[in-house]
């Protein structure tokens, strides 16, 4: 089974660019999936299939997936980004989502 | 723009089932696509609980599996979550969502917060 491993928090000073990571073993052979999730709030699809973005959000945020590290990229970091950020992806063996344990992003 | 609202009890007594309806706006959910559900514990991650597939078949995340039920009310663009027997480490925020085929939970409900106690 997958276990996606997210580093529990990070924090950036506005205007910075931050990577937050979702490791597991050839994860680039899978399609990952990334949440964001503010306090009290539902979470929220920022990126799907690796790369893509839904529209409606920024394009400051940025994903890539390739060998064992997928990560979340977002530039130009606003006070508005401070959130809770989850990656997941499909395990075709037991067919069902894996989710990471999520990353909390603090702006400083 | 698809929305999802869950619905239900916040308060469950332990032993009892939780029974929670996620009402679906703009989209047909005999449409396509999947319906799911996923729950987290206060301070704590996601966990997926089952989806409910456009094909009719169910799949429930194993450590939940022997106590739940998904079901679909096409004719109120409905699906519905039981859960029996239901424990503390029961209390969550439970969300409604729609899946894309081994993608993507697309859209979320809101969520709802369901506690557990006597």
């Amino acid at each position: 089974s997958y276990v996606l491993t997210q580093p529990p928090s990070v924090s950036v000073a506005p205007g910075e660019t931050t990577r937050i990571t979702c490791v597991e073993n050839n994860i680039g052979s899978k399609s990952v999936h990334w949440y964001q999730q503010k306090p009290g709030q539902a979470p929220v699809m920022v990126i799907y299939y690796d790369t893509k973005r839904p529209s409606g959000i920024p394009e400051r945020f940025s994903a890539s997936n390739s060998g064992n590290t997928a990560t979340l990229t977002i530039t130009g970091v606003e006070a508005g980004d401070e959130a809770d950020y989850f990656c997941q992806m499909w395990d075709n063996a037991s067919d069902h989502p894996v989710f990471g344990g999520g990353t909390k992003l603090t702006v400083l | 723009q698809v929305q999802l609202q869950e619905s239900g009890p916040g308060l469950v007594k332990p032993s009892e089932t939780l029974s929670l309806t996620c009402t679906v706006s703009s989209y047909s959910i005999s449409s396509g696509y999947n319906w799911g559900w996923i729950r987290q514990a206060p301070g704590k991650g996601l966990e997926w609980i089952g989806n409910f597939y456009r094909g009719g078949s169910t799949k429930y995340n194993p450590s939940l599996k022997s106590r739940v039920v998904i079901s679909v009310d096409t004719s109120k663009n409905q699906f519905s979550l039981k859960l029996n027997s239901v424990t503390a480490a029961d209390s969550a925020a439970y969300y409604c969502a729609r899946h894309r085929e081994s993608g993507p939970f697309d859209y979320w409900g809101q969520g709802t917060l369901v506690t557990v106690s006597s």
